[in-house]
């Protein structure tokens, strides 16, 4: 079973940043938080990853909270190609447990 | 990251019939992961294949239906067998590289099945 809870989906206008939340209460202390996207059918696309930092790169940046509980993947300007299904996952060993993610829909 | 590709992109396949999806990468990786993603559903990981041993594969799925490959470091193959419209999916394999953090998985594009 998934180890994170998210929202089912969720809007944001064009230009804004998007703020995606995620829970994680039972995460234990060597796993580490990823977040994928995949749009329309394609393969999901690997975005960004974190234990307990918070992370930034290119596409968006990762807030942890201290206790490790919950994150938010921040799309700091989204446009309408970010709309696509976004999976925060916490990886246990090697293997990724999918849950069934957040349905992010960038309004013009 | 790494560059996969998957064969065939889509096939409509009927019924009993077997089809075997093909994943090429363009560089050497230890761990190589097949998923299934049925209609309007999240990833379900089938089976890890690792080069020089056998795969192993997760509850609910068997050798004998979904038997994979791995003959090289750079590429593999699951074939999806006896198939029934139950199997229509999207089949995914993934490539798992190594980094600071461990091993961050990469995705090939999927293969688009439907079993009439």
């Amino acid at each position: 079973d998934a180890k994170t809870t998210q929202p089912t989906s969720m809007d944001c206008a064009e230009g804004r940043a998007a703020n995606l939340p995620c829970n994680h209460s039972t995460i234990s202390g060597n796993e580490y938080v990823y977040w994928y996207r995949q749009i329309h059918s394609q393969g999901p696309q690997y975005i960004i990853h974190g234990l307990k930092n918070n992370e930034t790169n290119e596409m968006a940046s990762l807030i942890i909270t201290e206790d490790r509980k919950s994150s938010t993947l921040i799309l700091p300007h989204a446009t309408l190609r970010d709309t696509a299904v976004y999976y925060c996952i916490v990886r246990v060993n090697y293997q990724l447990i999918w849950g069934a993610g957040t349905k992010l829909i960038i309004k013009p | 990251s790494a560059v996969i590709s998957q064969k065939p992109s889509r096939d409509i396949c009927q019924r009993g019939t077997s089809l075997t999806i093909q994943c090429q990468v363009d560089s050497q990786v230890t761990m190589m992961f097949w998923y299934r993603q049925q209609p309007g559903q999240s990833l379900t990981l089938i089976a890890t294949a690792n080069q020089g041993s056998e795969a192993t594969y997760e509850s609910g799925f068997v050798i004998d239906k979904f038997p994979i490959s791995r003959p090289n470091l750079t590429f593999s193959t699951l074939t999806v067998s006896n198939m029934s419209p139950e199997d229509s999916s999207i089949y995914l394999c993934s490539v798992g590289l190594a980094g600071l953090s461990r091993e961050t998985q990469y995705f090939g594009p999927g293969t688009r099945l439907l079993v009439l």
